[in-house]
C-alpha cells in the first residue's frame, strides 16, 4: 500500500540556525504534498503545501521542495525560532481517492 | 466561515464497552471527511474517510466502524473497545473534488483501561 517515510523523527537546531525535514513516498499517482505544524496538544494545522507541477515553493521562512523523479520532498525553515517548536507532518494525497497519507512525524526543537 | 466540531473532549471507557465518536462541519456542503488516530508521540493513522453520504472506505482492519448518516456528519463508533484503541482521535474535512488543505477538528483523547 501507500507508504511515506518521514526523518529526522527528533531534530534539534540552535536558535537563527535552519532546519531541514525529509520525507519520502511510494505512490507515483501521489500529486499534493501538504506540510502540517502540531504545537503540543493542540490540532494539526496546515502551513504549506506543493503540488506536482511545482518542484519548490516559498513562504516566508518556510519553503518545500520536491522531486518527483526521486519521489521525496523536504521542508526548510530557515532562521528557526523557538515558536518553530512542534511536530511537523508531511502527508502525500493519492490521485483519484483523495486519502492523506501522513509521515510519522518529527519534533523540532528550537534551543534558545 | 468553516468549522469543524468534535465531542467529546475527552473520554474514559474501560475495555470491552461501547464507543461513539462524533464530528460534524458547518459553513460548507459535500464535504470530504476522514477520521484518524494518533497514539502517543506518533503519527496519524487514516482510519476512515469519506466523499460523500454512506461511502466509507476503510483504511486499517480493527474493531473500528466509520458512519456517515448525513451530509456533514461523521460518526466513529466501536462495539466493544481494546486497550490497543487508546489514542487521540482526529476528524478532518477537506474540499470536495478537489486535493487542498485539511482542516483538523480538536480531537478526542480516549483512554481505555
Amino acid at each position: 500500500g501507500e507508504n511515506v517515510e518521514q526523518h529526522p523523527s527528533t531534530l534539534s537546531v540552535q536558535e537563527g540556525d535552519s532546519a531541514v525535514i525529509k520525507c519520502t513516498y511510494s505512490d507515483s499517482a501521489s500529486n499534493y504534498f501538504p506540510w502540517y505544524k502540531q504545537e503540543l496538544g493542540k490540532r494539526p494545522q496546515l502551513i504549506i503545501d506543493i503540488r506536482s507541477n511545482v518542484g519548490e515553493k516559498k513562504d516566508q521562512r518556510i519553503a518545500v521542495t520536491l522531486n518527483k523523479t526521486a519521489k521525496h520532498f523536504s521542508l526548510h525553515i530557515t532562521e528557526t525560532q523557538p515558536e518553530d517548536s512542534a511536530v511537523y507532518f508531511c502527508a502525500a494525497c493519492t490521485s483519484g481517492t483523495y486519502k492523506y497519507i501522513f509521515g510519522t512525524g518529527t519534533r523540532l526543537k528550537v534551543l534558545a | 466561515s468553516q468549522t469543524i466540531h468534535q465531542w467529546p473532549a475527552t473520554l474514559v471507557q474501560p475495555v470491552g464497552s461501547p464507543l461513539s465518536l462524533e464530528c460534524t462541519v458547518e459553513g460548507t456542503s459535500n464535504p470530504n471527511l476522514y477520521w484518524y488516530r494518533q497514539a502517543a508521540g506518533r503519527g496519524l493513522q487514516l482510519l476512515f474517510y469519506s466523499v460523500g453520504i454512506g461511502q466509507i472506505s476503510s483504511e486499517v482492519p480493527q474493531n473500528l466502524s466509520a458512519s456517515r448518516p448525513q451530509d456533514r456528519q461523521f460518526i466513529l463508533s466501536s462495539k466493544k473497545l481494546l486497550l490497543s484503541d487508546s489514542g487521540f482521535y482526529l476528524c478532518a474535512w477537506s474540499l470536495a473534488e478537489t486535493y487542498n488543505e485539511q482542516f483538523f477538528g480538536p480531537g478526542t483523547r480516549l483512554t481505555v483501561l
